[in-house]
């Protein structure tokens, strides 16, 4: 089951802050979230694993919500290097050590 | 440093011919797989290998074939293309697993006429 991104597309202004979240009707063992800008190929941004911390990465964090199966990336100050689809992949216990990937939420910052 | 090299990069089929996309990792990674992207579906597992040798089926194996004969290289093979392969073609690799953290290619478009 294709985990639910949230929102499908997001415009910002330089500098403000962006959430993107990432749904699943099943229970999660782990949450990775990659970048892609148009025309490349997608970029690894992190891992959340089930019971770990809140990972961060410059000014892009996450969290994980084992109860609700969901996890928020949040974007503060974003800059216009953010721009690009953002697409959560998900891992169950029983997909095979296969991620399951969201349509991915496109976001674009604006000067 | 190439990481993972994706051949062709664009490429243009008539209904029926057959072709490869070429895939290659200088990483030394045991997993890789492939997988098809197409608008408003996010990333579509093809099929993955976790060694030489080793291949399986992901979410969207029909039409296309996979062998693993090196650590290096995962060619995927359309035997027979059909319009509803047109996609956007991605090849990716990690240490071990697709829950590892993945190196992709920077892809292959494909258009079936």
């Amino acid at each position: 089951q294709q985990p639910v991104q949230s929102p499908q597309a997001v415009i910002l202004r330089e500098g403000e802050d962006a959430v993107i979240n990432c749904s699943s009707s099943k229970a999660l063992y782990s949450v990775h979230w990659y970048r892609q800008k148009h025309g490349e190929a997608p970029v690894f941004l992190m891992i959340l694993l089930k019971g770990g911390e809140q990972k961060g990465h410059d000014k892009i964090s996450a969290s994980f919500n084992e109860k609700k199966q969901q996890s928020s990336l949040y974007l503060t100050a974003s800059q216009l290097s953010y721009s690009g689809t953002y697409f959560c992949g998900t891992l169950h216990m029983d997909s095979n050590y296969q991620l399951i990937w969201g349509a991915g939420t496109k976001l674009i910052i604006k000067p | 440093n190439a990481g993972v090299t994706q051949t062709p990069k664009f490429q243009v089929l008539k209904t029926g011919q057959s072709m490869t996309l070429q895939c290659a990792q200088d990483m030394n990674h045991e997993y890789m797989s492939w997988y098809r992207q197409d608008p408003g579906m996010g990333l579509r597992l093809i099929h993955y290998s976790v060694g030489a040798g080793i291949t399986d089926q992901g979410e969207v194996p029909n039409g296309y074939n996979v062998s693993r004969s090196t650590t290096e290289d995962f060619p995927l093979r359309l035997l027979s293309a059909a319009p509803s392969q047109t996609s956007v073609y991605f090849c990716a690799s990690s240490t071990s697993s697709g829950a590892n953290v993945l190196t992709f290619g920077a892809g292959s478009r494909l258009t079936v006429l």
